[in-house]
């Protein structure tokens, strides 16, 4: 079956940098996006990643190793309005697209 | 301004009743989508159309139903048959189906509770 796991809630401090993994098993893999959701409000598009390695988008960073089917999301620099969940999503070789249960980010002063 | 709206934001209905959700998209994007997000859960979708007039069934289809008669608008309705409708309902756009790089923009959503 289709897999994406992620942690389920994670806190850091405002100012620190944290790391958000997602793990994902999927039929054929198309490329992996995350996306940041606030409480209440819609998910919004934070990054895409297809091939190996890091990309970097101001403070956020997302990595993937598709040879290991992982990737992560890196915050740098947290501020008390990156509160929100954070959801991994891959694209399928039907290029649909798999969701992880989201990871809800604290910041705490 | 470009964007996807869904309305109402809240929405109460009885139970038996069918009720429709709007979704419109001003972003001239081809493909549209209708997920369903519940707590501790990842989005799942139930619905998704390519082209107008067309639409084709997703993971969790069983007691909604959708129109796609004009490219800008994908209203759902949910059903009396569904057995747990109270959700928060997601619509989103791209702009082609089936392209690696094609990102999903996502409605503000419509938060249904079932009385």
């Amino acid at each position: 079956g289709q897999n994406i796991d992620q942690p389920t809630e994670m806190t850091a401090t405002e100012g620190a940098i944290v790391q958000i993994n997602c793990t994902y098993q999927t039929s054929g893999f198309n490329g992996l996006f995350w996306y940041q959701q606030h409480a209440g409000e819609a998910p919004t598009f934070l990054s895409y990643n297809v091939l190996d390695g890091l990309e970097e988008k101001g403070r956020f960073s997302s990595f993937l190793s598709r040879s290991k089917g992982y990737s992560y999301l890196l915050l740098k620099e947290l501020q008390m309005k990156d509160s929100a969940s954070y959801l991994c999503a891959a694209l399928d070789s039907n290029y649909q697209l798999i969701w992880g249960a989201g990871t809800k980010l604290i910041i705490k002063p | 301004d470009g964007g996807i709206t869904q309305s109402p934001k809240y929405l109460f209905r009885k139970e038996g009743q069918n009720v429709t959700l709007s979704c419109e998209q001003n972003l001239n994007h081809d493909a549209m989508y209708w997920y369903r997000q519940d707590p501790g859960q990842g989005l799942r979708l139930i619905y998704y159309s390519q082209i107008v007039n067309d639409f084709q069934k997703g993971d969790i289809a069983e007691g909604y139903s959708v129109s796609r008669e004009k490219k800008e608008s994908f209203p759902l309705t949910v059903t009396s048959a569904q057995k747990n409708p109270t959700a928060f309902y997601l619509c989103a756009s791209s702009k082609l189906a089936g392209a690696g790089t094609d990102t999903q923009y996502f409605g503000p959503g419509t938060r249904l509770t079932v009385l």
